[in-house]
């Protein structure tokens, strides 16, 4: 069965601090995968996307690696702000399906 | 360029009760998506259309919910009879095709209780 598990559920910290999000799947055999945000009442914000053959994307404050021999991804966000505050969904494509996590909910305190 | 438009934003209805949800994907894009995001949970995909044909729906609960894309641009997704635990939010995405790589787009979501 292919599932995604995102760790933590959620996290607090004080803004300027850099932090860890954490994405592990079961089944290795991925497309790619993907890190969305999601803000209240609005739909999803594609942030990276990493191709299998890839090891890492970056994008502004975000970093993204991807170890599929060991089934995990990170999402590395360099000096939080309060705008950071949202939910961040790992997903991860399996042919034209998209399998994502639960998600942790990120807030960034001023 | 204009984002994918759903409605209604919210939805209350009694149990037993039917329910339709409306999306209007991105104009020239393909593929149409409809997840279930049940609270403290990620989306589920229901339905993949490619065009105006069904490409995946095998969790779809077929018993209780239907949709259909015409012409293969706008699409309907109906509950009925709902059940307490269709309480979610509905979210609709599209993309350009249908295959990895294609960022999928999503709308704001439609957010239904059953009581």
């Amino acid at each position: 069965k292919q599932e995604v598990t995102q760790i933590p559920a959620a996290l607090s910290v004080p803004e300027g601090e850099n932090l860890v999000l954490n994405c592990s799947f079961t089944d290795s055999a991925i497309y790619n995968l993907q890190w969305f945000r999601q803000d209240p009442g609005k739909g999803l914000t594609s942030l990276l996307l990493i191709q299998s053959s890839q090891r890492e994307q970056t994008s502004g404050r975000l970093n993204a690696s991807l170890d599929k021999s060991s089934g995990r991804s990170t999402l590395y966000i360099a000096a939080s702000q309060p705008g950071d505050s949202a939910t961040y969904l790992c997903a991860v494509e399996y042919g034209n399906k998209l399998v994502f996590g639960a998600g942790t909910i990120l807030r960034v305190k001023s | 360029e204009a984002g994918v438009a759903q409605s209604p934003r919210y939805k209350i209805i009694e149990k037993r009760q039917s329910v339709a949800f409306w999306c209007n994907p991105i104009s020239g894009h393909a593929t149409l998506y409809w997840y279930q995001q049940i609270l403290g949970q990620g989306p589920k995909l229901l339905i993949q259309f490619q065009n105006n044909g069904v490409v995946d729906d095998s969790q779809l609960p077929k018993d209780r919910f239907s949709a259909e894309r015409l012409k293969g641009v706008d699409s309907t997704l109906k509950i009925q009879p709902a059940k307490l635990e269709d309480s979610a939010v509905y979210l609709c995405a599209s993309s350009l095709g249908g295959r990895a790589l294609d960022t999928q787009y999503f709308g704001p979501g439609t957010r239904l209780t059953v009581l």
